[in-house]
């Protein structure tokens, strides 16, 4: 079958650094997508991983190692404005996304 | 770019009542769209894909007779919810993907429904 884990809850302190790990399997691979959640809104787009290794984008970055099925988002000088839920997606065959069930970021000043 | 609408943003219905939804690309043409559904603390739920000009296909569990999407042009998805009921309230997202996405789908921001 189809599975996306990661942690249901973390936290973590303002200017520290985070990593959100999430490992998945598939029924055929086509990328993985990392999304910020804040609360009664929709996702927003974060990153994609489709080859092994990291992919920095400012104070974000994200990691994929395909033969291990495994992706984590690590952020860094983390700021109050980062508590929210991040979820991890793997693209299948078919090009759906499988969705975790999420990450609730905690920042504590 | 990429900018996905939905309409309403929020709405309260009573039971018994049907409730429209609207998702539109704003800048681009959706080769497909898709409709979930979120319930307080739990992830994202596919209900369907759609393609414009063919019917949808539903996931499983969820009842096409109940949810019906229409994706009547390239720009334009919507989604009725007939006969709601109280559990019916949720969170209901849309996103939308182009060909040159890579797959990438970009939200709407989303509709807040109350069912009394």
């Amino acid at each position: 079958g189809q599975n996306i884990d990661q942690p249901t809850e973390m936290t973590a302190t303002e200017g520290a650094i985070v990593q959100i790990n999430c490992t998945y399997q598939t029924s055929g691979f086509n990328g993985l997508f990392w999304y910020q959640q804040h609360a009664g809104e929709a996702p927003t787009f974060l990153s994609y991983n489709v080859l092994d290794g990291l992919e920095e984008k400012g104070r974000f970055s994200s990691f994929l190692s395909r033969s291990k099925g495994y992706s984590y988002l690590l952020l860094k000088e983390l700021q109050m404005k980062d508590s929210a839920s991040y979820l991890c997606a793997a693209s299948d065959s078919n090009y759906q996304l499988i969705w975790g069930a999420g990450t609730k970021l905690i920042i504590k000043p | 770019g990429a900018v996905v609408s939905q309409h309403p943003s929020r709405v309260i219905c009573k039971s018994g009542t049907s409730v429209k939804i609207e998702c539109r690309s704003l800048d681009f043409q959706a080769t497909t769209m898709f409709w979930y559904r979120q319930f307080p603390k739990q992830s994202l739920m596919l209900m369907a894909t759609s393609n414009e000009g063919s019917k949808a296909t539903y996931e499983q569990g969820v009842e096409k007779d109940k949810f019906l999407i229409n994706h009547a042009s390239l720009t334009l998805s919507t989604l009725t919810v007939t006969s709601a009921h109280p559990e019916d309230s949720s969170f209901y997202i849309c996103s939308a993907i182009w060909e040159s996405s890579y797959n990438e789908q970009f939200f709407g921001p989303g509709t807040r429904l109350t069912v009394l």
